[in-house]
């Protein structure tokens, strides 16, 4: 238990859908990221949100729409998805201030997207 | 080019030997350097970081960093079965105040009986 919960921890849809990815942080942390992580591929960072403010866009499709309406809680909406976009999605936070370990990152355990 | 490196695998090592992990990148503004392990199946948890050039050393784990040569590299002494899992190699570029935390695509480390 590593104080990051996500769900739901599977999920499929077609490519018509409208769905939602919830990551919750239990640990007071400042900063929240949704990475992507496909097989045999890097984790991909998509977005970071430090201190509720989004300041990592990292080139990802509008059908991707990130929400963070409190430090605790970070929503990845997701609508009209490709088949490629089937991964695990992964959230993680971390404390950004001093004292901390820069660049210690605390994921849950993915939510795992299948696309049709 | 790739940002970070690594060679995907599978390392195979004997029970009790020493595996070696390697990792480049190429960013020479990254700052600090981590090495992830993710069992399968499971979220990647951090293991080691390092921020000087040298090594540092955390039980049987030694992160060795050498940033003239933009090379990073974990050493597992005694390798046991519960070892068995992917090692992500992690760096961070701290831009604009807050993390950006870029990671090789792993290598998957198998320690057999």
């Amino acid at each position: 238990e590593t104080g990051v919960t996500q769900t739901p921890r599977h999920l499929v849809m077609g490519m018509t859908n409208k769905k939602s990815l919830k990551c919750e942080q239990h640990l007071g942390h400042n900063a929240m990221y949704w990475y992507k992580q496909s097989a045999k591929k890097p984790l991909e960072l998509m977005f970071v949100y430090s201190l509720e403010e989004r300041v990592e866009n990292n080139s990802v499709p509008s059908r991707f729409s990130p929400e963070c309406p409190n430090s605790s809680h970070l929503f990845l909406h997701l609508h009209t998805l490709q088949p490629e976009d089937s991964a695990l999605y992964l959230c993680a936070s971390s404390q950004d201030r001093e004292g901390a370990v820069a660049g210690e990152l605390f994921f849950g355990e993915g939510s795992r997207l299948t696309v049709l | 080019q790739k940002e970070v490196e690594q060679n995907s695998g599978p390392l195979s090592v004997p029970e009790g030997a020493i595996a070696s992990l390697n990792c480049t990148y190429s960013d020479r503004g990254s700052q600090s350097f981590f090495w992830y392990r993710q069992y399968s199946g499971k979220s990647p948890e951090l293991i080691m970081f390092i921020y000087s050039n040298g090594d540092k050393e955390d039980g049987r784990f030694t992160a060795q960093l050498n940033k003239a040569s933009q090379y990073v590299s974990l050493l597992i002494r005694d390798s046991q079965p519960s070892d068995s899992a992917t090692y992500l190699c992690a760096v961070n570029l701290i831009s604009g105040g807050y993390n950006k935390l870029i990671f090789g695509a792993g290598t998957r480390l198998a320690v057999h009986p």
